[in-house]
């Protein structure tokens, strides 16, 4: 069974930085495409990024491209997003969700709540 | 880049059908689509993908009440003999070479 677990959302004050996970299990992580999606309050899915199954090809929405990084350790099956610069308008819920080719994003996790306010 | 419209809103009274459209922006009418359905505090789940062709291809355990097809531009999602669960936030969702893009979903109400 596919399972995702995001972590690492938390309250950070603009300019701030933050590192989300998402814990992958069920499936061969180094085989599939990952991405980070979000969801700010009131608001519908954006795509945020997405990571080739190797990390060596990324892409970023024109949003958060320069301040967020994605990235991936296939050794501990766990994806990353490295926020820096943080706004306002980045408080949302991350997901992940894992990509299958000519289908789209197949499978999510839970989701994890990033506030930015002072 | 694809862009994908979605009416707002959408309602239904239990046990009707109801058919929701996604639009594909001009340039991108035959990409794969695929749909989701998201309810408040929940995970997204994916529901299935949707061929310019009309054929569509359901994830694990949805419904057969769930079915898509497609016209042109469009890709539908149609949900028959609906339950009070079916009532959510629907996503489209489409992607090219070095973007993903959702529409703005539909949220539907089940009277």
């Amino acid at each position: 069974e596919v399972q995702l677990l995001e972590s690492g959302g938390d309250l950070v004050q603009p300019g701030g930085s933050l590192r989300l996970s998402c814990a992958a299990s069920g499936f061969t992580f180094s085989n599939y495409a990952m991405s980070w999606v979000r969801q700010a309050p009131g608001k519908g899915l954006e795509w945020v990024s997405s990571i080739g199954g190797s990390g060596s090809t990324t892409y970023y929405a024109d949003s958060v491209k320069g301040r967020f990084t994605i990235s991936r350790d296939n050794s501990k099956n766990t994806l990353y997003l490295q926020m820096n610069s943080l706004r306002a308008e980045d408080t949302a819920v991350y997901y992940c969700a894992k990509l299958i080719p000519a289908v789209g994003s197949a499978y999510w996790g839970q989701g994890t709540l990033v506030t930015v306010s002072s | 880049q694809p862009v994908l419209t979605q009416s707002s809103s959408a309602s239904a009274s239990l046990g009707s059908s109801v058919k929701l459209t996604c639009t594909l922006s001009s340039g991108h009418s035959t990409n794969i689509i695929a749909w989701h359905q998201h309810q408040p505090g929940k995970a997204p789940r994916y529901l299935m993908k949707v061929e310019g062709t009309g054929n569509y291809n359901k994830g694990s355990g949805v419904p057969d009440r769930f079915s898509g097809s497609s016209s042109g531009a469009d890709r539908h999602l149609t949900i028959s003999n609906l339950q009070s669960e079916d009532e959510a936030d629907y996503y489209c969702e489409t992607w090219d070479s070095n973007t993903r893009v959702f529409g703005g979903g539909t949220k539907l109400t089940v009277l």
